[in-house]
């Protein structure tokens, strides 16, 4: 059983500029949300996607999007970027709604210079 | 929504003391309780986790209190060692209706930096 991985590790962008993230659930895994992590502080929840839709949402605007494909990986979309993106972005998955355990992947560290 | 307080901040400790970090949550709802332990640039580890229908759990050197009347609760880790030195959080998750609330949700505390001299 594979655990929960990310790519890639390291990005660093400009200002405006958008990039994707990638997620590979665990397997069996159907269940993804996405948080952000800032440099000394708590992941904050961004959002989660359970068989392809999107489920709920946190306090994040409408230039972080997502997808799930029909595998359950995952992709996180961030547009326009902006200065305080920058942050550790964590992937985690679980078998699905009902269960409460969420594995998390490495995560990918995003640099918006 | 859901708050999730964490105290201390930092925490530090000599080898073999035992280290205990609290959380406090604001929504009654709330019915799961996981800590994670974050090492320096790797993923967040699931220590251990309590439902709101305990009160109390424990794991070897590890355990979590919980207070449901008081909305709080408490990692305990006894006998220290060094290699326990990392960040932990604490979070908080209530379980929504089906029919797309984001259940499931965690909400994080601040972290707590655990520092455990040899």
């Amino acid at each position: 059983e594979t655990g929960v991985t990310q790519s890639p590790t390291h990005l660093i962008k400009t200002r405006g500029q958008q990039v994707t993230l990638r997620c590979s659930s665990q397997s069996g895994h159907n269940t993804v949300s996405w948080y952000q992590q800032a440099l000394g502080q708590g992941p904050q929840f961004i959002f989660q996607y359970y068989r392809e839709e999107e489920n709920g949402r946190g306090n994040f605007p409408p230039r972080f999007s997502g997808l799930q494909f029909p595998n359950y990986s995952s992709e996180l979309n961030v547009n326009a970027l902006e200065l305080d993106d920058s942050a550790l972005y964590l992937c985690a998955s679980r078998p699905g709604l009902a269960t409460d355990t969420q594995y998390f992947g490495p995560g990918t560290r995003l640099t918006v210079l | 929504g859901e708050n999730v307080e964490q105290h201390p901040s930092t925490l530090s400790v000599q080898e073999g003391d035992s280290a205990v970090i609290k959380c406090t949550y604001s929504d009654s709802a709330s019915n799961y309780f996981p800590w994670y332990k974050q090492e320096l640039g790797k993923r967040p580890q699931l220590i251990i986790d309590i439902r709101s229908n305990v009160g109390e759990k424990k794991d070897q050197r590890i355990a979590v209190t919980l207070n449901k009347t008081a909305k709080h609760f408490s990692l305990h880790i006894t006998e220290t060692q060094p290699e326990d030195s990392a960040v932990y959080f604490c979070a908080a998750s209530t379980r929504g209706s089906a029919g797309g609330t984001s259940y499931g949700k965690l909400t994080f505390g601040q972290g707590t930096i655990l520092t455990v001299h040899p």
